[in-house]
């Protein structure tokens, strides 16, 4: 059973182009959770999203991100006009349920994004 | 909002010392859960605690959850160089949506 996958491993970007990372949950979840990490730092939500509905984006930037989870196909987020501020680990994790609630998160290997 | 705070944010031990890295939220808990980064890598859960006062072990890893369901602690007993790396606690308040990590506790061993 293959775990949550991502991809690309590790994506550079310069300023002000787009990043779009790619996230496959495991097989039979419908739960799909992104975080940002940077460097010494913790994992910061980011967004929650469930097939064709995003549950909560509480923790997305108000401008430039944005998420979607299609009926078909990977999760993905989207980053436009990047800035060296959006330098950082993307990870994406999975569930079968709300997590947290019964069930755990499993993450991915994570997206390294490099903006320079 | 929720606050999930984890003290200390670096510890040095050498090996064979015991390690406690300890999680404090600002709301009380539904439950809370302890993930292991390894450096390079992605978080791993290791386990959950839902009940108030909740004992569980691992081998040489104690997890509890306070009384209160406000705070829990991540105990090893004798550490090994591969318990190097960053022990995050998340927890759910209520009716969230969404899990809050803590700031992590980077554990390094030296040999």
């Amino acid at each position: 059973n293959a775990g949550v996958m991502q991809n690309p491993r590790h994506l550079v970007r310069r300023r002000g182009q787009e990043a779009r990372l790619r996230c496959s949950p495991m097989k039979g979840h419908s739960h799909v959770y992104w975080y940002r990490q940077l460097p010494e730092e913790g994992l910061k939500f980011m967004v929650y999203l469930q097939k064709e509905n995003i549950i909560d984006e509480s923790g997305m930037p108000k401008e430039r991100f944005s998420a979607e989870f299609p009926k078909e196909g990977p999760s993905i987020l989207r980053i436009q006009q990047v800035v060296r501020g959006d330098s950082a680990a993307y990870f994406c994790a999975s569930s079968p349920g709300l997590a947290g609630a019964v069930y755990e998160q499993y993450f991915g290997p994570g997206t390294r994004l490099t903006v320079t | 909002g929720q606050q999930v705070m984890q003290i200390p944010q670096y510890q040095h031990v050498q090996e064979g010392e015991d390690f406690t890295t300890y999680c404090n939220s600002s709301t009380t808990l539904s439950n809370i859960q302890w993930y292991k980064q390894r450096p390079g890598g992605h978080p791993v859960f290791l386990i959950q605690l839902v009940k108030s006062g909740e004992v569980k072990k691992q081998k040489r890893l104690t997890f509890q959850f306070g009384e209160a369901k406000k705070n829990s602690s991540l105990h090893i007993t004798a550490t090994q160089t591969t318990d190097v790396g960053t022990y995050f606690c998340a927890g759910r308040a209520g009716s969230a949506r969404q899990l809050t990590f803590g700031s992590g506790t980077q554990l390094t061993v030296l040999p």
